[in-house]
């Protein structure tokens, strides 16, 4: 079975500082994706980052970049700059080989950006 | 733009009543995909659909149905609705291996 476990119910930052989300993963396929989206308070879930297991580089995508290190079967999420509007709930998952794509979830973290 | 759209954001229904939660996407998407999101617990799949009138259970689909009667539409069903169904639930579709999921707006169901 797959499992995503995201340990920080809650972080506070300043504004422009970068901040690391935490997740760790647990799966026994040999292939699987990892995802991060994004729920603002209006409840939309919005894809922020995609990183595959046999990908050679961490994924970037702009000031998003996704920490990977297989070994320790972890996925943090890294946004540098934070801005006001980065407050949200923040969710990783995880995808496997089997199961018409669908997606196990962690239990999200609440990220507050203060000014 | 890829469009995911579910029936209602708010609903409010009573214990007992037979509850349909709608769900179209345009992007001419297989798969779709009905979570429920609890805080504390993440999103939980409840059921899912590959195909046309093709569905599976996910983690948790005790107390609900569905229907997928075209590639476009997937319909959760609360057939009793109960208190412990209050909750937010959010519909999403897929098309390929290694794409993102889609999500709709969510819809936020309180049974009273």
């Amino acid at each position: 079975a797959q499992k995503i476990t995201q340990t920080q119910p809650g972080m506070f930052v300043q504004e422009k500082e970068a901040v690391t989300l935490d997740c760790t993963y647990d799966t026994s396929d040999p292939s699987y994706g990892l995802f991060w989206y994004k729920q603002p308070s209006s409840g939309e879930m919005i894809f922020l980052i995609y990183q595959g297991s046999y990908d050679q580089q961490n994924a970037t995508e702009g000031r998003y970049s996704l920490n990977f290190q297989k070994a320790r079967k972890s996925a943090n999420l890294v946004i540098s700059a934070s801005q006001l509007g980065d407050s949200a709930m923040y969710f990783c998952a995880m995808r496997g080989v089997q199961g018409a794509q669908k997606l196990v979830f962690g239990q999200g973290t609440r990220l507050t950006i203060n000014p | 733009d890829v469009k995911v759209t579910q029936s209602s954001r708010y609903l409010v229904k009573r214990t007992g009543e037979k509850v349909f939660l709608e769900c179209v996407q345009d992007m001419d998407h297989e798969n779709m995909f009905w979570y429920r999101q609890d805080p504390g617990l993440g999103l939980r799949l409840i059921y899912f659909s590959y195909d046309v009138k093709m569905k599976e259970k996910g983690d948790i689909p005790e107390g609900y149905s569905v229907s997928r009667e075209k590639k476009e539409r997937f319909s959760l069903i609360l057939e009793s609705a109960s208190t412990n169904q209050t909750s937010m639930y959010l519909c999403a579709s897929i098309q390929g291996t290694y794409n993102e999921q889609f999500f709709g707006p969510g819809t936020r169901l309180t049974v009273l």
